[in-house]
């Protein structure tokens, strides 16, 4: 149990375009999901925690104008990224997490890479 | 703010041991996590430490000492598939921070 899908998987842009990526809990209900960044053999960022009803709450330093989040229902976020530019090319992983008693586990999407030219 | 220090890399050969340390810097402290992440996949969870001690799942194994702000991952019996890069990370509320990883490679 506990599978979150991605879509696209990979997806070219060209510069000034917007890109919206899915992330869904396929199946179980996620109130909460969140979105990080990743660069090649760097860590996770985390971006934004996706609250399902309410607006998203960003991390310091990512702008919320340009990476645009929604959480409509509790099984579906999506993150668009806006006026995408290079330096957005990046793979972009979501996630939903699970409180169970003890365990403090979060379930990740495939990731989305994103190239932007 | 937290922050997670961990070496960044480990090479040994199959059927060997080893261990990733991870020391944390964070204000408010909700257990130490363990992730595994292949070139290009998504990470997935291994373990995850809230009280101080061993916990063992199959041939990795996880310990925390909150008192030395302190964790490790055990790797046992390594296997070629085990090359990967490995997170810790803390928890605070519900959200993650994660440390910079330790690429591990298997050689034969």
């Amino acid at each position: 149990g506990a599978v979150v899908s991605q879509h696209p998987s990979w997806v070219i842009c060209k510069s000034g375009t917007s890109v919206k990526i899915e992330c869904r809990s396929l199946d179980f209900q996620a109130t909460t999901m969140f979105w990080y960044r990743q660069f090649p053999k760097q860590s996770l960022m985390l971006m934004a925690t996706s609250n399902e009803g309410s607006k998203a709450t960003y991390e310091q330093g990512v702008e919320k104008d340009k990476f645009l989040i929604n959480h409509a229902s509790l099984t579906l976020s999506t993150l668009t990224v806006t006026s995408a530019h290079p330096e957005d090319s990046s793979f972009y992983i979501c996630s939903a997490s699970l409180l169970t008693g003890q365990s403090y586990e979060q379930y990740f999407g495939p990731g989305t890479r994103l190239t932007v030219t | 703010g937290q922050s997670l220090e961990q070496p960044s890399e480990v090479t040994a050969v199959e059927g060997a041991i080893v261990q990733i340390n991870c020391t944390y810097q964070t204000s408010g402290f909700y257990g130490l996590s363990w992730y595994q992440q292949h070139d290009g996949g998504a990470p997935t969870f291994l373990s995850y430490n809230a009280l101080d001690g061993l916990e063992e799942t199959g041939r990795f194994s996880s310990f925390l000492s909150r008192s030395d702000s302190y964790g490790y991952l055990l790797l046992q019996e390594l296997q070629m598939k085990d090359s990967a890069s490995y997170f810790c990370a803390v928890g605070q509320g519900n959200k993650l921070t994660f440390g910079g990883g330790t690429r591990v490679l298997v050689k034969p």
